[in-house]
């Protein structure tokens, strides 16, 4: 099976821009976690989408957000991004619920200047 | 609280030691525990899963799990320089709603 990939890998924004990330999960998954990474701060959850529904948020502001598609594919949107919302992006399939194990994917890197 | 809490590190063992890593949780409910390496710049890689009490072992991994003292480990028998990375210890809550990372023990396997 192919693994979870990520689009695209490497994004260089700036301030008060917008990114759209995607993550296409493994064969038959149908959870999708996003993660946010940051040398200070470690693995943070963002949220999780299970058949086009969020189940479970972090505490991120509302410039986070996500939508899963009937595919399981899934994206995260961040609006009026800042200087701290750069990061590596990580997103995680698992084949039904987030308890089973996930998966991760290579990452988006996004710099924001 | 941190629902999972590991020593960041660095934790360095010569070659062909054991490297011993260490996690505590702190929802007793904890149901699946999670071992995942993280090399510099890439994403993490389960290494092992564990579920109930004992000792499960895979090749040169072990996985330790003590529900009554809610800790979890990870041995790496025979360390080599390649295992040198960040492990990541990760735990889901009873419901299994929600997946909660440590925040990483760097191991340095020094040849």
């Amino acid at each position: 099976k192919a693994g979870v990939t990520q689009t695209p890998r490497y994004l260089i924004k700036t301030r008060g821009q917008q990114v759209t990330l995607s993550c296409s999960p493994i064969s038959g998954h149908r959870s999708v976690s996003w993660y946010q990474q940051t040398p200070g701060q470690g693995l943070q959850f963002l949220f999780e989408y299970f058949s086009e529904t969020q189940r479970n948020k972090g505490n991120f502001p509302g410039r986070f957000s996500g939508r899963q598609f009937s595919n399981s594919r899934s994206e995260m949107n961040v609006s009026t991004l800042e200087l701290g919302d750069s990061a590596l992006y990580l997103c995680a399939s698992s084949s039904t619920t987030v308890g089973e194990t996930q998966y991760f994917g290579p990452g988006t890197r996004l710099l924001v200047l | 609280q941190k629902e999972v809490e590991q020593n960041s590190g660095p934790l360095s063992v010569p070659e062909g030691a054991i490297a011993s890593l260490n996690c505590t949780y702190s929802d007793r409910g904890s149901q699946s525990f999670f071992w995942y390496r993280q090399y510099s710049g890439k994403s993490p890689e389960l290494i092992m899963s564990i579920y109930s009490n004992g000792d499960k072992e895979d090749g040169r991994f072990t996985a330790q799990l003590n529900k009554a003292s809610q800790y979890v480990s990870l041995l790496i028998r025979d360390s080599q320089p390649s295992d040198s990375a960040t492990y990541l210890c990760a735990v889901t809550t009873y419901n299994f709603n929600k997946f909660y990372f440590g925040s990483g023990t760097k191991l340095n396997v020094k040849p």
